[in-house]
């Protein structure tokens, strides 16, 4: 079985900072990961995604992730935050591309001015 | 990049009654759709799969008699809330994958409410 586990449940920076999400995994095979984003009353965007290539990852809005397996972790990051960075953050897992994910409880951003 | 849509994008019904959410790939044949629902302010949890021209796989816990879902076609799976009740009440949201490229791709999501 696979999951992922989402430290912080809150987190909240101010606009210019670094932002730090944590997302630490636990599975049984390479596991593939995801970050997403939730906007309030909205579906999931894809921030970036982990499938066995590079060990850091690129996104979308400045966002980028570093697989360390030997820390069994898929931090997400962005070096300067922006107000409209404010929204849900879930990371996620999956055994494989395109199978159902597993997502973490979620990591509620907020960007103080 | 590849569009789902749901609709509708919210519902407001009485106790008792069903609810049908569809779920649309706009540009790609999906034979896989997965089903997630979400409480207030927590995560999104997988409900089924569902499979083009057959069955859906439901996760422990979900009741299939309740959460009934058809995916008729390679672009559309529906979801219907049979009998629905207040503790129904959810954000249900669709993923479609692209048999191609394995991605999936989230639709926005339906507000259930039943009152």
């Amino acid at each position: 079985a696979q999951s992922v586990t989402q430290l912080g449940s809150h987190v909240s920076v101010s606009e210019g900072a670094l932002v730090l999400l944590r997302c630490n995994y636990s599975s049984s095979v390479p596991p593939y990961l995801f970050w997403y984003v939730q906007y309030p009353n909205q579906g999931l965007q894809l921030l970036l995604k982990y499938t066995s290539a590079a060990t850091l990852v690129k996104g979308i809005n400045g966002f980028e992730a570093e697989f360390k397996k030997s820390e069994t972790s898929f931090h997400l990051t962005k070096p300067s935050a922006h107000m409209s960075d404010a929204a849900e953050y879930f990371c996620a897992v999956s055994e494989d591309s395109g199978y159902a994910l597993n997502f973490g409880k979620g990591t509620s951003l907020l960007v103080t001015p | 990049g590849a569009v789902v849509s749901q609709h509708p994008s919210r519902v407001i019904c009485k106790s008792g009654t069903s609810v049908k959410i569809e779920c649309r790939s706009l540009d790609f044949q999906a034979t896989t759709m997965f089903w997630y629902r979400q409480f207030p302010k927590q995560s999104l949890m997988l409900m089924a799969t569902s499979n083009e021209g057959s069955k859906a796989t439901y996760e422990q816990g979900v009741e299939k008699d309740k959460f009934l879902i058809n995916h008729a076609s390679l672009t559309l799976s529906t979801l219907t809330v049979a009998s629905a009740h207040p503790e129904d009440s959810s954000f249900y949201i669709c993923s479609a994958r692209d048999p191609g490229t394995y991605e999936q791709y989230f639709g926005p999501g339906t507000r259930l409410t039943v009152t």
